[in-house]
């Protein structure tokens, strides 16, 4: 079974600080990666895809990959409140199959 | 504006009935799926889609099952085998037109079904 995995959190930051988030995924074939955040009662947005490792910057958000530690991270600068929200990560596995974390919860205090 | 409609937004069944939940877009995408997700979990994948006519299951099709005769439409219906239907249901597609573009491709949301079965 190929899995992603996050911690389920809560991760609790106050305001304008750096929320890390994590994922780990078992598919060693896995070419793409995604974070989605997704508030209480609605659907995923997309944030940021990644392809490549390194680091892949976009406004205050941060993805990073390393494909040989089969590892993902999301950086989230100068986080605010309205950052509060789930955050899932995604694995295209292969073919045109995707599977998600079960998400981490952040919370942001201001 | 282009996306995907899912509707009716909330539904409400007895147990032992069918209910098939509508999923519709108009982004030309090829690629369909439809994805669960339980109260503080992820999304689950049920079935899955590349072109018309052709579906797969995914990690939890038992109690489901879905048609594909047009491109715009992935229909899925919640059978009375499924046991445990009180669900958060999401249905989404893959941009592109096939091939390895589309594959990379991140996944467009429509704004779910929430179906509760009592």
């Amino acid at each position: 079974q190929k899995e992603v995995e996050q911690n389920s959190g809560p991760l609790s930051v106050p305001e304008g600080a750096i929320a890390s988030l994590n994922c780990t995924y078992s598919d060693r074939g896995s070419q793409s990666f995604f974070w989605y955040r997704q508030y209480s009662g609605k659907s995923p947005e997309l944030i940021m895809s990644i392809y490549s490792n390194g680091d892949k910057e976009d406004g205050r958000f941060t993805a990073q990959l390393n494909k040989a530690s089969q590892y993902v991270s999301l950086l989230i600068r100068d986080s605010q409140p309205s950052d509060s929200a789930t955050y899932l990560c995604a694995v295209n596995t292969g073919g045109f199959k995707t599977i998600f974390g079960a998400g981490t919860r952040l919370f942001v205090k201001a | 504006d282009g996306g995907i409609t899912q509707s009716p937004k909330y539904l409400f069944r007895k147990e032992g009935q069918n209910v098939t939940l509508s999923c519709e877009q108009n982004l030309n995408h090829d690629a369909m799926y439809w994805y669960r997700q339980d109260p503080g979990q992820g999304l689950r994948l049920i079935y899955y889609s590349q072109i018309v006519n052709d579906f797969q299951k995914g990690d939890i099709a038992e109690g489901y099952s879905v048609s594909r005769e047009k491109k715009e439409s992935f229909p899925l219906t919640v059978t009375s085998a499924q046991k445990n239907p009180t669900a958060f249901y999401l249905c989404a597609s893959r941009g592109g037109t096939g091939g390895s573009s589309s594959y990379n491709s991140p996944l467009h949301f429509g704004n779910g079904t929430r179906l509760t079965v009592t």
